[in-house]
């Protein structure tokens, strides 16, 4: 497809597991980033890759998270040992270098 | 530090009438602002965009005014339409440097029919 895709949709863990979700942002899109929305909050920025430079962490609210890019595209947010504060949903948006950002669907994360 | 402010959490508006949504920065570097809008389960939508060397964009019935002197931005739908209801999100950014986005906190917008 031609937009920001984000898997799973949906993903139910139980306190104390290791989640991945992933991130296929738009073709030629050299900056990605991590937003999470919590249940009736604002959206959260957590981290962002701009091209090969150094990714901005200052975002992430724990150790516990940690982000990668491979290759320039894909992306995947990894919580280890989730808690239930970390319920939200979390939304990947990429764009070009300059310009407008497009987000994908989000991923619901639910801890319980 | 909140940069982005979205001093209003919700606006009801009657339809037909004018939406005028609000959006203040602290930031003076930030260059480049974006209005999205969120319908529930689903991810941010692009909806118009300024640069900070304009003080008015126009797209359909959507205008986005910036006072750069009083570091405000504000949001004009009209008509508004039921099908524009959702949360409006303000986001602002450093445009020269490829900076990340910073997003408000959102403001609720009820088109009543």
């Amino acid at each position: 497809g031609a937009g920001v895709s984000q898997s799973p949709s949906n993903k139910v863990t139980e306190k104390g597991k290791d989640v991945e979700l992933r991130c296929d942002p738009i073709s030629g899109h050299t900056a990605l980033y991590w937003y999470r929305q919590s249940l009736g909050q604002g959206l959260e920025f957590l981290i962002y890759f701009q091209g090969n430079s150094a990714p901005d962490k200052s975002g992430l609210p724990s150790d516990r998270f940690s982000a990668e890019r491979t290759g320039g595209s894909v992306s995947t947010l990894t919580i280890q040992r989730t808690q239930q504060e970390d319920s939200a949903v979390y939304l990947c948006a990429s764009s070009r270098t300059l310009g407008v950002a497009f987000f994908g669907q989000g991923t619901r994360l639910t801890v319980v | 530090d909140q940069q982005v402010k979205q001093n209003s959490p919700s606006l009801s508006v009657q339809e037909g009438r004018i939406s005028i949504l609000n959006c203040d920065y602290t930031n003076s570097m930030f260059d480049y602002f974006l209005w999205y809008k969120k319908y529930p389960a689903e991810g941010p939508t692009f909806l118009i965009s300024i640069s900070s060397i304009k003080d008015k964009n126009e797209d359909g019935r959507f205008t986005v005014f910036l006072n750069k002197s009083a570091k405000h931005l504000s949001l004009h739908i009209v008509p508004s339409q039921p099908g524009d209801s959702a949360v409006y999100f303000c986001a602002a950014r450093k445009e020269t440097s490829g900076s990340r986005l910073t997003f408000g906190e959102g403001t609720q917008l009820t088109v009543n029919p």
